[in-house]
Formats: C-alpha cells, sequence, structure tokens
C-alpha cells in the first residue's frame, strides 16, 4: 500500500458526460501528479500540483482540468468525454515537486461508452 | 525532451534464475531514472532509482546499473520468485524544464516454475 487513495476505482459513463477523480497523496506529500494510461500510449504525464498550485502541464487536453485543495487532495476533472477518453488514471504523490520518487496510486479506471 | 524504451515487451525466465531488463534513453543530460513495477490491476510501484553520478545502485534483490557512455540502464533482479511477475517501467524526467516522468512502455516479465 502506497499510502495514496484514489476513488472512485471504477467509472463508467457516457461519452459527451463529465467526471470527476479524487486523489489523496500520502501524509505529508506536497506534490500530486495525474497520469493517463491506456495501452496504445502507455503511462502519461498529465499534470502536476505543489501545494495547492499548478506546477506544470504535461499532455493535458482542454477537456480536462484538476485542482489541488488546501487540504492537499486534488481531482481531476473531464469534460466532454470521448470514447478514447476510457484508461486508466492514476495518481502520485512525493515530499515536494524536486526529483523525488513519486508514489502511486491504485487508480480509477474509466470506462466511456 | 527525453524518451525512455525498453527493449523487449516480454522477459519469460525460469524461476530462480536471475532476470535483467533493459532500457535506453535519449537525453544525455538526464540525471535521474526509476524502476517502477505494475502488478495487474494495481498503480505502479517504486522499486529503486539511480542518479546519474552513479554507475550501479543495489537495492533488497535488485541492482540497477547506468551506462551514461551508451545511454543504457539495466535492472537486475535476482533469484527471480512468481510475485516478480509484472510489467517493469523504467521512467526519467522529461528534461528541457519539463515535469512529470516519462515512461517507457514497459517489459511484461512471465515467470515459469
Amino acid at each position: 500500500d502506497s499510502g495514496v487513495t484514489q476513488t472512485p476505482k471504477h467509472l463508467i459513463t457516457a461519452t459527451g458526460q463529465r467526471v470527476t477523480l479524487r486523489c489523496s497523496p500520502r501524509s505529508g506529500d506536497l506534490s500530486v501528479y495525474w497520469y493517463q494510461q491506456s495501452l496504445d500510449q502507455g503511462l502519461q504525464f498529465l499534470i502536476h500540483y505543489y501545494n495547492g498550485e499548478e506546477r506544470a502541464k504535461g499532455n493535458i487536453l482542454e477537456r480536462f482540468s484538476a485542482q489541488q485543495f488546501p487540504d492537499l487532495h486534488s481531482e481531476l476533472n473531464l469534460s466532454s468525454l470521448e470514447l478514447g477518453d476510457s484508461a486508466l488514471y492514476f495518481c502520485a504523490s512525493s515530499v515536494d515537486g524536486s526529483y523525488n520518487e513519486q508514489f502511486f496510486g491504485p487508480g480509477t479506471r474509466l470506462t466511456v461508452l | 525532451g527525453e524518451s525512455v524504451g525498453l527493449h523487449l515487451p516480454t522477459l519469460s525466465v525460469q524461476e530462480g534464475d536471475n532476470s535483467i531488463i533493459n532500457c535506453a534513453y535519449s537525453n544525455s543530460a538526464s540525471d535521474y531514472f526509476i524502476w517502477y513495477k505494475q502488478e495487474s490491476g494495481k498503480g505502479p510501484q517504486f522499486i529503486i532509482d539511480i542518479r546519474s553520478n552513479m554507475d550501479k545502485r543495489q537495492g533488497q534483490r535488485v541492482t540497477v546499473l547506468l551506462n551514461k557512455t551508451v545511454k543504457h540502464l539495466s535492472l537486475q533482479i535476482a533469484a527471480t520468485q512468481p510475485g516478480d511477475s509484472a510489467v517493469y517501467f523504467c521512467a526519467a524526467p522529461p528534461g528541457g524544464g519539463a515535469d512529470g516522468l516519462t515512461f517507457g512502455k514497459g517489459t511484461h516479465l512471465i515467470i515459469q516454475p
């Protein structure tokens, strides 16, 4: 158990809908990273938040957004969902924003029908 | 930016043998590398990391070797056990001031009894 929690574990929704994925980092970790894992693209970095502020964006679509709250939990919002958004979404946390090991949560499996 | 790639999508070894999983990277300025293990239905789990000022680092039954001359790193697992069956990823920061981690495609390690 990495200490990172994600909810829900599974999510099934329809095209055009909007969903919110939630992540709680390890106690004491200030950074939260979001990744998408699909069969064709592998694991791809989406966005990084540090202590409530956006630090960096990766391959994140404009339909996706995230935020980190004062208690350091984070939410990833996916809107106008398309079939191709079906994937595993992981969050990871680390102590700070530098080159430290990132601890991954169990993931949320999103299925868009 | 950085790209990392694994040489073999699948590696099959006998239980008790040593396993070697290879990875190549593109950015000679990369200074930090991580190996992750992902079991079916779980998030990536940190195994071991290495910084570019080292050539070798050992953990419990695992060793990572870094060859900066040819931009190659390997993960060696000693006395492979059934519990080692998983997909193994090498990862590195993308470089160029970018954030997150860039992951290779992964090698699926299969343990034969």
